[in-house]
């Protein structure tokens, strides 16, 4: 089945610690964003790319770093730097062939914990 | 810069009745707009969207919006609310035809269908 895989699903990190949640998609979307959503705020872009090897900063890019190696592939890492990382993280694609338009699909989510 | 505003946070209705979930934008040329869903702890299910043409837009499950452009607004409607509805919903707007594929969340209604 095609899709977005995000894993892992739950993950627990120490303060100051690093971390990577990964996220892949079989779909041949050619964007992808990482999103994370807090209670009350909604979802806010951290960092989105369109093609391999580029990517744009969002809103809260702060704390975080992605790579684009693969157009499959958009993992993403927070850093220590990132003082409040607690919050449920999602990724999306969106395919940009045939012109604009097109909906994006969204995996199920990390939910990161810092303990 | 985008933006979208969803100025409800909680929308109550009793089940049967119909159902109003609001949402304005802002971008700099035509947008391209979009509803979504979220159930607890899962990613965002794509509901509808306007990109062109008719105004009224129906989506699954029953929903419909109205593209309103000189309100710069796409509300979510339901003739008659089911319970199932009860859930996070989502608007999210796109500047159609840039360069850049920036995607924008307002910040989630909840909606609470009643018995």
């Amino acid at each position: 089945d095609g899709g977005i895989t995000q894993s892992p699903k739950y993950l627990f990190r120490k303060e100051g610690q690093n971390v990577t949640l990964s996220c892949e998609q079989n779909l041949n979307h050619d964007a992808m964003y990482w999103y994370r959503q807090d209670p009350g705020q909604g979802l806010r872009l951290i960092y989105y790319s369109q093609i391999v090897n580029d990517f744009q900063k969002g809103d809260i890019a702060e704390g975080y770093s992605v790579s684009r190696e693969k157009k499959e592939s958009f993992p993403l890492t927070v850093t220590s730097a990132q003082k409040n990382p607690t919050a449920f993280y999602l990724c999306a694609s969106l395919p940009l062939a045939g012109g604009g338009g097109k909906e994006a699909d969204f995996g199920h989510g990390t939910r990161l914990t810092v303990v | 810069a985008q933006s979208v505003a969803q100025p409800e946070d909680q929308v109550n209705v009793a089940e049967g009745n119909p159902l109003t979930v609001k949402c304005t934008y802002s971008v700099s040329g035509n947008p391209y707009l979009f509803w979504y869903v979220q159930y607890p702890n899962r990613g965002l299910q794509f509901l509808l969207k306007y990109i062109t043409g008719d105004n009224l837009v129906k989506g699954s499950y029953g929903f419909e919006a109205e593209f309103n452009k000189s309100q710069t607004s796409f509300h979510l409607k339901k003739p008659s609310a089911l319970v199932s509805d009860s859930a996070l919903y989502f608007c999210a707007v796109r500047e159609a035809g840039a360069g850049s594929y920036q995607l924008t969340f307002g910040k989630g209604t909840k909606l609470s269908v009643i018995p």
